[in-house]
């Protein structure tokens, strides 16, 4: 079973630049997250989406930040323009989105630094 | 106070030694509890889940749960050059698609030959 692919792996960018960032999940899971990961700390759930629905946004900051997920399958995360404290590793994640147990998969991520 | 508590060390602990992580948390109602691996410039791996108190055993790997203390610990024995990377908590009030997690800041761990 393929696992959740991410693309691209890096990216460095100038502050107010634009950027984006896409992600495929595992085959036929419905759910899929986007995380924030800054250096030395635990990631932070930017978007949920469930199918092509989003199920929490609460942490995206919206004035610069926009995902979708086309066709409940593919997603792309955006981020415009970028800051300094953009700087992180962002995480995908796809959950079979049923069960009480639900486990995450994650990709390698997309380690994004903002100069 | 953050919800979830971790040491973010690093640790670094000789091959064959037994390795104890931890996180404490103060929502009373996390029933999930979840460790997960994560080496260096990959994603999080899910390593051990365990509902409500108690241990939970997968090989050289423990998990265990004190619900009355706020405390989850992850044991390795025998720990491995291998198991070098670094561990997160994470922890859930609810069960399914609906479920968020809360995630400790990680312990980075180096297991010396």
């Amino acid at each position: 079973e393929a696992g959740v692919a991410q693309s691209p792996r890096y990216k460095i960018i100038e502050k107010r630049q634009s950027v984006a960032f896409w992600c495929n999940p595992i085959s036929g899971h419905a759910t899929l997250y986007w995380y924030q990961q800054i250096l030395g700390q635990g990631p932070k759930l930017l978007i949920q989406f469930q199918n092509n629905g989003v199920v929490d946004d609460s942490q995206l900051p919206k004035d610069r930040f926009s995902a979708e997920r086309l066709k409940g399958v593919d997603s792309t995360l955006k981020i415009q323009p970028a800051k300094l404290e953009d700087s992180a590793v962002y995480l995908c994640a796809s959950s079979p989105g049923s069960g009480s147990y639900n486990e995450q998969f994650f990709g390698p991520g997309t380690r994004l630094t903002v100069l | 106070q953050k919800e979830v508590e971790q040491d973010p060390g690093p640790l670094s602990v000789p091959e064959g030694a037994i390795v104890s992580l931890n996180c404490t948390y103060s929502n009373s109602a996390f029933q999930y509890f979840m460790w997960y691996r994560q080496y260096s410039r990959k994603g999080p791996e899910l390593l051990m889940y365990t509902y409500s108190s108690g241990n939970k055993e997968d090989g050289r790997f423990t998990a265990q749960v004190d619900k009355s203390s706020k405390y989850i610990s992850l044991f390795i024995r025998d720990s491995q050059p291998s198991d070098s990377a670094t561990y997160l908590c994470a922890m859930s009030a609810s069960a399914g698609n609906n479920r968020k997690l809360i995630w400790g800041l990680g312990t980075s761990l180096a297991v010396n030959p």
